[in-house]
């Protein structure tokens, strides 16, 4: 069974500039949360969707933007990219609230 | 969000078991303990969880406290390949949080061959 897909794996941008960020989530999965990896901050949760809904949200500005669409894949954006942006971005997926959660290798963004 | 504390860093000789614990004073009826690994340039990865009994899994054991305020994530034979950071993360069963995780700092594992 393929696991959780994200692409794309890496990617250099602007400051200034915006991206997105795709995951495809373990087939059968409603639910997908994303997660920002940095050294200095480790990891932070972003937001998790549930069936294209958004059900929780962390502590990012409004720059940092998701959706899901109804075959439960998942985009993450963020705009006006800076500096402090650059990380790993996870992504991971789950049946439902109490099921293990499953995490994808990440996508690594450089904002230069 | 309930809290975890983790050793910053430990450090096992291969094929010997290890022994990464983890205290979490302030759990709740409801919360699982949850144990998951980040190998190097990976996501994280799933090890296993439990509630109040000890659990067993083909990658580890989880050993529960009897008060639940602490647990020990046991690694019977370390290979080179567990070296990892761990992470113990309190997960609330009664789903209030949905699937969102809060991850600390975790313990950063050496194994040495």
């Amino acid at each position: 069974k393929a696991g959780v897909t994200q692409t794309p794996r890496y990617l250099i941008k602007t400051r200034g500039q915006q991206v997105t960020l795709s995951c495809s989530p373990i087939s059968g999965h409603r639910s997908v949360s994303w997660y920002q990896q940095t050294p200095g901050q480790g990891l932070q949760f972003l937001f998790e969707y549930f069936s294209e809904t958004q059900r929780n949200k962390g502590n990012f500005p409004g720059r940092f933007s998701g959706r899901q669409f109804s075959n439960s894949r998942s985009e993450m954006n963020v705009s006006t990219l800076e500096l402090g942006d650059s990380a790993l971005y996870l992504c991971a997926s789950s049946l439902g609230n109490r099921n293990t959660i499953y995490f994808g290798e990440g996508s690594w963004l450089t904002v230069v | 969000d309930a809290k975890t504390t983790q050793p910053n860093s430990m450090e096992s000789n291969e094929e010997e078991p290890v022994h990464l614990p983890c205290n979490h004073s302030t759990i709740s009826g409801t919360d699982y303990i949850h144990w998951y690994r980040q190998l190097p340039s990976q996501g994280p990865e799933y090890v296993i969880h439990g509630l109040t009994s000890n659990v067993n899994n083909r990658m580890a054991s989880l050993a529960i406290a009897e008060d639940r305020k602490s647990s020990t994530l046991i690694l019977h034979r370390a290979t080179l390949r567990d070296a990892a950071v761990y992470y113990c993360i309190l997960r609330d069963s009664g789903g209030e949080y949905g699937n969102k995780l809060v991850f600390g700092a975790g313990t950063i594992l050496r194994v040495k061959s």
